[in-house]
C-alpha cells in the first residue's frame, strides 16, 4: 500500500505570494492532519480534515487554510507568506478521524517551504 | 497552558551507551503519551505510545518509555544505542479536553558515534 504523499517536496517562494500544497493520504484513509516544524518550534498542529470538513485547527493565523476533497486528497494554502512561514510542513494520515482512529496517524515526507 | 517539553537539544553518544531522553508536560487531567522518531531523510514514525495501565510501555527498535504521573514525565531509553538509532526524537501528547490533537515537544537530535 503506497504511504502517505505530498507534492511539491520542495519549494521557493517570495514574501507576499501565496502557496498551496498537496496531499495525498494513504488508501482508504479518509483523515488528513497538517503539521507545521521549524527549528525553533518544532512540530505544530495546524488543522485536521475528515469527510471534506475541517474537524480541529491548530493556533494559526487565517492566512493559513485547508481544505479536502471528496477523494480525501487535502490542500493547505497559505496566503501573504512571510519569511516566518518558512518551515517543513508535514501531512499525516488517518483511517479515521484522529481520535476514533486511536490516535493512528502516518506521516508523509513533507513539503519543504522556503519563503525569501 | 498545556505543553510538552523536551530539556535536552542534542545527545551525542558513543554506540553500545544507554540512552535516556526526558519528557515533561504540562497539564492536570488524563494524558495520552507518545514518542515519534525521524531518522534522516525518512517520514515521522511513532516508535511508542502509552494511554493507560502499564506505566512501562515497550516500542519499536528496543526502546521503552516509562509514565511517571508524579514528574509528570515519559522518558524514553534504551539500554544499547546503535549507530543506526541517530534521528530526531519528539515527545507528543494528546491531553484530553484539549481538542484531540497532537502536541509535540521541541525535539531531541540524537547522535550515536562509532
Amino acid at each position: 500500500k503506497a504511504g502517505v504523499t505530498q507534492t511539491p517536496r520542495y519549494l521557493i517562494k517570495t514574501r507576499g505570494q501565496q502557496v498551496t500544497l498537496s496531499c495525498s493520504p494513504i488508501s482508504g484513509h479518509r483523515s488528513v492532519s497538517w503539521y507545521q516544524q521549524t527549528p525553533g518550534q518544532g512540530l505544530q498542529f495546524l488543522f485536521e480534515y475528515f469527510s471534506e470538513t475541517q474537524r480541529n485547527k491548530g493556533n494559526f493565523p487565517g492566512r493559513f487554510s485547508g481544505r479536502q476533497f471528496s477523494n480525501s486528497r487535502s490542500e493547505m494554502n497559505v496566503s501573504t507568506l512571510e519569511l516566518g512561514d518558512s518551515a517543513l510542513y508535514l501531512c499525516a494520515s488517518s483511517p479515521r478521524p484522529f481520535a476514533e482512529a486511536g490516535y493512528e496517524q502516518y506521516f508523509g515526507p513533507g513539503t519543504r517551504l522556503t519563503v525569501t | 497552558a498545556q505543553s510538552v517539553s523536551q530539556h535536552n537539544h542534542h545527545v551525542i553518544l558513543s554506540e553500545a551507551a544507554s540512552l535516556e531522553l526526558g519528557c515533561n508536560y504540562s497539564y492536570g487531567g488524563t494524558v495520552n503519551l507518545f514518542w515519534y522518531v525521524q531518522y534522516p531523510g525518512q517520514h515521522l514514525q511513532l516508535l511508542l505510545k502509552y494511554f493507560s495501565g502499564d506505566p512501562l510501555v515497550k516500542g519499536i527498535k528496543g526502546f521503552e518509555a516509562e509514565f511517571i504521573k508524579s514528574k509528570f514525565s515519559f522518558n524514553l531509553r534504551k539500554p544499547s544505542v546503535q549507530w543506526s538509532d541517530t534521528a530526531e526524537y519528539f515527545c507528543a501528547a494528546v491531553f484530553t479536553g484539549g481538542g484531540n490533537k497532537l502536541t509535540f515537544g521541541t525535539g531531541t537530535q540524537l547522535k550515536v558515534e562509532l
